[in-house]
């Protein structure tokens, strides 16, 4: 199957300060990236969609000013966590996915803690 | 709006022993049905899909599941199961147009040898 990447795995930042999320398809061109967030014990909770060009579209009570998603290209997706405060300590996942492809490949997680 | 439910948030099996994990979604129109197995320390995998014909799908891993319209359901069954399958299973629903997957809340699934 093909390999979604996340970078880093886990990061603990002080509040205030911004985190910077990657998400690479390491084997095939993801026109569209999801990113999602997983609270312990809980489901993944869609937050965008973004595609490959073009503005994230963010799913409701997502702040898209704290959640800052670029796709600048095919292969590469980035979420910003802009002034990170203790509520957003969670364990964001990144997918990807293509035209020829059935389904979203998911990536590792990275886990965000921040003090 | 779609959602889906895993009534069964927690499953402890023996070896050998048969499987069924519940799956319910809401949703009236044409849906895509998956299901995503996270092995500890691992990411999702597909473990099986479907989009459409027969409802009786197949899986990896010796995993099935099947599509019931009238009932809303995609229960996902493993005639025996085995200690590697101890994992978080999750379904997922997506309108039939669109890529936006809704998950549900996941069930743990032991098994003890």
């Amino acid at each position: 199957g093909a390999v979604v990447s996340q970078h880093p795995s886990r990061v603990i930042c002080k509040s205030g300060t911004s985190v910077k999320i990657e998400c690479r398809s390491l084997d095939f061109q993801a026109t569209t990236m999801f990113w999602y967030r997983q609270f312990p014990k809980q489901s993944l909770m869609l937050m965008a969609t973004s595609n490959e060009g073009s503005k994230a579209t963010y799913e409701q009570g997502v702040e898209k000013d704290k959640f800052l998603i670029n796709h600048a290209s095919l292969t590469l997706s980035t979420l910003t966590v802009t002034s990170a405060h203790p509520e957003d300590s969670s364990f964001y996942i990144c997918s990807a996915s293509s035209p020829i492809q059935e389904t979203q490949y998911f990536g590792p997680g990275t886990r965000l803690l921040v003090l | 709006a779609q959602s889906v439910s895993q009534h069964n948030h927690h499953v402890i099996l023996s070896e050998a022993a048969s499987l069924e994990l519940g799956c319910n979604y809401s949703y009236g129109g044409t849906v895509n049905l998956f299901w995503y197995v996270q092995y500890p320390g691992q990411h999702l995998q597909l473990l099986l899909k479907y989009f459409s014909g027969d409802p009786l799908v197949k899986g990896i891993k010796g995993f099935e599941a099947e599509f019931i319209k009238s009932k809303f359901s995609f229960n996902l069954r493993k005639p025996s199961v085995q200690w590697s399958d101890t994992a978080e299973y999750f379904c997922a629903v997506s309108n039939y147009n669109t890529d936006k997957l809704i998950f549900g809340t996941g069930t743990r699934l032991q098994v003890f040898p």
